[in-house]
């Protein structure tokens, strides 16, 4: 095990709706990144939070956000949910934004309907 | 932007045999590639990497070789077994310091 957590496992949410997701980074890691994993794909970035602070962003709209929490724990807020929406969301922990080894939570299965 | 082609996306094997994967990357300035297994309803697991600065890396059953003028990098697994049937996928570490990953492998290891 990797020592992240994310919450919940599974979620399914309708169009419109807003969804808030969790992760616990690994201990004394303070550097988080969310990725999506759609069916069949590769992991796809949407951003990165370093000390509370974002520091990289993929090619997602604005309704996906995030926070990063003085423990180093984040959450991955989507707003106005589509159909396209759904998909694998993973957590990913490093020790710092220099260090390139990257440690992934199990994620969390959003399904849109 | 970093781009990152992986092959093949199946591949089958008889148990004992190798299974070799292959990736390309754009990038020139990437500097540092893993590889991820990931079994069913599980998140990725880092199970090799290497740096820009090395050509070959070996961990036991499985090898990862970068050709860094190609801009091509491999995993290879030797006697493979049933337990290493996942899906593979090949990453980038880009000079925006985020990971670009392949599309990913569906290995079968047939007993």
């Amino acid at each position: 095990e990797t020592g992240v957590t994310q919450s919940p496992t599974h979620l399914i949410k309708t169009r419109g709706q807003q969804v808030t997701l969790r992760c616990s980074s690994q201990s004394g890691h303070n550097t988080v990144s969310w990725y999506q994993q759609a069916l069949g794909q590769g992991p796809q970035f949407i951003f990165q939070y370093y000390r509370e602070e974002e520091n990289g962003r993929g090619n997602f709209p604005p309704r996906f956000s995030g926070l990063q929490f003085p423990n180093y724990s984040s959450e991955l807020n989507v707003n106005a949910l589509e159909l396209d929406d759904s998909a694998l969301y993973l957590c990913a922990s490093r020790p710092d934004p220099m260090n390139t080894e990257a440690f992934f939570g199990q994620g969390t299965r959003l399904t849109v309907v | 932007g970093e781009n990152v082609e992986q092959h093949p996306s199946t591949l089958s094997v008889q148990e004992g045999d190798s299974a070799v994967i292959k990736c390309t990357y754009s990038d020139s300035a990437s500097n540092y590639f893993p590889w991820y297994k990931q079994e069913l309803g599980k998140g990725p697991q880092l199970i090799i990497d290497i740096r820009s600065n090395v050509g070959e890396k070996k961990d036991q059953r499985i090898a990862v070789t970068l050709n860094k003028t190609a801009k091509h990098f491999s995993l290879h697994i030797t006697e493979t077994q049933p337990e290493d049937s996942a899906v593979y996928f090949c990453a980038a570490l880009s000079t925006g310091n985020q990971f670009y990953f392949g599309t990913g492998t569906s290995l079968t290891v047939i007993p």
